[in-house]
């Protein structure tokens, strides 16, 4: 079964320091990837995704993630991280692609000190 | 404000009984899901619906059905009701029920079982 692990579920940062929260996704085949972020109280809103085509994409927020399939990973980065990042992060991986349905990691906790 | 909205947002019923959830998708989206984010389980996906037709089928109980209705709005059924059932349900919806689509959440029904 199709499945995604995000490795770190709680991490704690200062303002500006660099992020990086790892995803690995177990699929062999055709797979499309995303990172979800999740604010205190809000629901899931979309940061980027990746169908195809240049493995280092860009999202909202000055977030980007980069593909790399030998590894089967798809992490999150951001260089200069605000408090306002506080939230919740999850990785999710979409296939078989006849469906829409997201496959989830368990999340990343991010805690960004002031 | 993603545009899908789920009612009601936090419900609290007991043992044994049965609760309804609904979705309405964004304007023009045809397909609807519905996940399930417990602590214990994270966010699982439970069912999808494509234009009023089950399009793809994930964990979900014999407990639970769900439908698409011809307005588009979904419902989804949770019938006796365990203490375990307590969960954050979410609804999404997207334009097309296969891959390389975003999907847009709702803020959630809050479930709690006593």
């Amino acid at each position: 079964a199709q499945s995604v692990s995000q490795h770190n579920h709680h991490v704690i940062l200062s303002e500006a320091a660099s992020l990086e929260l790892g995803c690995n996704y177990s699929y062999g085949g055709t797979v499309n990837l995303f990172w979800y972020v999740q604010y205190p109280g809000q629901h899931l809103q979309l940061l980027l995704k990746y169908f195809s085509g240049d493995p280092l994409v860009k999202g909202i927020k000055g977030f980007e993630a980069e593909f790399i399939k030998s590894k089967f990973s798809f992490n999150l980065r951001k260089p200069s991280v605000q408090w306002s990042d506080t939230a919740e992060y999850f990785c999710a991986v979409n296939a078989p692609s006849n469906t829409g349905k997201l496959i989830f990691g368990q999340g990343t906790t991010l805690q960004v000190k002031p | 404000d993603s545009g899908v909205t789920q009612t009601p947002k936090h419900l609290i019923t007991a043992t044994g009984q049965r609760v309804t959830l609904r979705c309405s998708p964004r304007s023009g989206d045809l397909s609807v899901y519905w996940y399930q984010q417990s602590l214990d389980q994270g966010l699982q996906f439970l069912i999808q619906y494509y234009n009023g037709e089950e399009r793809a089928k994930g964990n979900i109980l014999e407990r639970f059905s769900a439908q698409q209705f011809p307005d588009l709005h979904s419902e989804l059924n949770l019938s006796s009701l365990e203490l375990g059932d307590s969960a954050l349900y979410f609804c999404a919806s997207s334009l097309r029920p296969t891959a390389n689509t975003e999907a847009f959440f709702g803020q959630g029904t809050r479930l709690t079982v006593v």
